[in-house]
């Protein structure tokens, strides 16, 4: 089963705006990851934020976390037509395995 | 350093039939993980094996195995295979302790399309 929500589930911006998605989940977790999906591919690693952390910059992207509203959010900045993809947040919490949000789709057009 | 090698990337199956998919992990990773991906339940984790060893199991029927070589590659094999196995399985690698303290590497995925 999945852990959580994301919000939304579809984002259509211009290129150079910012993006935003957000991720909610259930449970206590060890840790917080963003993965990128490209249209039926595998997943790429992001960003990983612990649960000790509020908040996490890694070049154009910026990660918080609210570790008591069970929320975390991944802002692109100055978004380009390659960042089109699905972005899913994971939360690791027990066990060595990743449990995966519904996913955002980001359209960013030209 | 090449990535995680996923095969066959794509597979027709009649159902009731068996397949078994194949994961090279990272040089290096001994920690390899199974993922499947529907349209309809998302992503969902099989299970993960390290050392050979199934360290950990998701929610699936006894119809989904896997087992994982010394030389750290890994197979993932379903059998009596069902219409709603059709999906897209992903195969992660990662150092020794995997999604708890870090990121996992994905493969390209094997489309299986079950008729």
């Amino acid at each position: 089963s999945q852990q959580g929500e994301e919000d939304p589930q579809a984002l259509s911006i211009q290129e150079g705006e910012n993006a935003t998605m957000n991720c909610s989940y259930k449970t206590s977790i060890n840790n917080l990851q963003w993965y990128r999906q490209n249209s039926g591919r595998g997943l790429v690693h992001l960003i990983l934020i612990r649960s000790n952390e509020r908040e996490k910059h890694s070049g154009r992207l910026r990660v918080t976390l609210d570790t008591s509203k069970k929320s975390s959010s991944l802002l692109i900045t100055a978004s380009r037509a390659a960042d089109t993809a699905s972005y899913f947040c994971a939360t690791t919490g027990g066990g060595n395995k990743l449990t995966f949000g519904t996913g955002t789709q980001l359209k960013v057009e030209l | 350093k090449a990535g995680v090698t996923q095969t066959p990337r794509y597979l027709i199956k009649t159902r009731g039939q068996q397949v078994t998919l194949s994961c090279s992990p990272i040089s290096g990773h001994r920690s390899v993980s199974w993922y499947q991906q529907t349209p309809g339940q998302g992503l969902q984790f099989l299970f993960e094996y390290f050392s050979e060893t199934q360290r950990n199991k998701g929610n699936f029927p006894g119809r989904f195995s896997g087992r994982q070589f010394s030389n750290s590659r890994s197979e993932m094999n379903v059998s009596t295979l069902e219409l709603g196995d059709s999906a897209l399985y992903l195969c992660a690698s990662s150092l020794e302790q995997g999604a708890n303290t870090g990121e996992l590497f994905f493969g390209e995925g094997s489309r299986l399309t079950v008729l």
